[in-house]
């Protein structure tokens, strides 16, 4: 069975620049999630999304969107990037919104020069 | 908003038992989850917890006490394997109906010698 997919797998962008990352969630899944993970500290919230709808957003600017297509998967936009901004990006899928099993994909490892 | 406290680092022997604990202060509270991660990895599901009590999950267990704040997580026969980054993260109830946002703690670095 393919788990939570993410791509690209790596990245570099200058400041100011905008990225798109995107997660593909395990078949069946419902809910994607991101999360931020800067070295040595642990996840830190952004987005959840469940059938298209945002349900939750943690502390973030709002140069910082995502959104969720008809088959689940989505997308995470970070426009005037920051050197701050540099982390690896986490998506987590789950059945529902309030399942306790949430899988993370691989993540998207962004370097901001 | 949530503040949880997991110590940074931590060093065992291979064979041997240890606890790394994690205490949490919250304004709500609706599960307490403990996640592996491996150096470049994405972290693993280990447990849940939700109501007081010991779950046991092969060598792995883990400890809630909802009036104190506290968990911990047990491992036991210990394997090289197991150095990792141990993460304690709790489900906020004041995050929204049907919302599944986990505030993790800075996780603790398990090194496991021979």
């Amino acid at each position: 069975d393919a788990g939570v997919t993410q791509s690209p797998t790596h990245l570099i962008k200058t400041r100011g620049q905008h990225v798109t990352l995107r997660c593909s969630p395990i078949s069946g899944h419902k809910s994607v999630s991101w999360y931020q993970q800067v070295l040595g500290q642990g996840p830190q919230f952004i987005f959840q999304y469940y059938e298209k709808e945002e349900r939750g957003r943690g502390n973030f600017p709002d140069r910082f969107s995502a959104r969720q297509f008809p088959n689940y998967s989505s997308e995470l936009n970070v426009n005037a990037l920051l050197l701050g901004d540099s982390a690896l990006y986490l998506c987590a899928s789950s059945l529902e919104t309030v399942s306790y099993e949430q899988y993370f994909g691989p993540g998207t490892r962004l370097t901001v020069t | 908003g949530q503040n949880i406290d997991q110590p940074t680092e931590m060093t065992a022997t291979e064979g041997a038992i240890v606890q790394i604990n994690c205490t949490y202060q919250t304004s709500g509270f609706n599960g307490l989850f403990w996640y592996q991660q491996h150096a470049g990895e994405a972290p693993t599901f280990l447990s849940y917890n939700v109501l007081d009590g010991l779950e046991e999950k092969g060598r792995f267990s883990s400890f809630l006490s909802r009036s104190k704040g506290y968990s911990y997580l047990l491992l036991k026969e210990l394997q090289m394997k197991d150095s990792a980054s141990y993460l304690c993260a709790v489900r906020d109830t004041d995050s929204g109906a049907g919302s599944y946002q986990l505030t993790f703690g800075k996780g603790t670095k398990l090194s496991v010698i021979p």
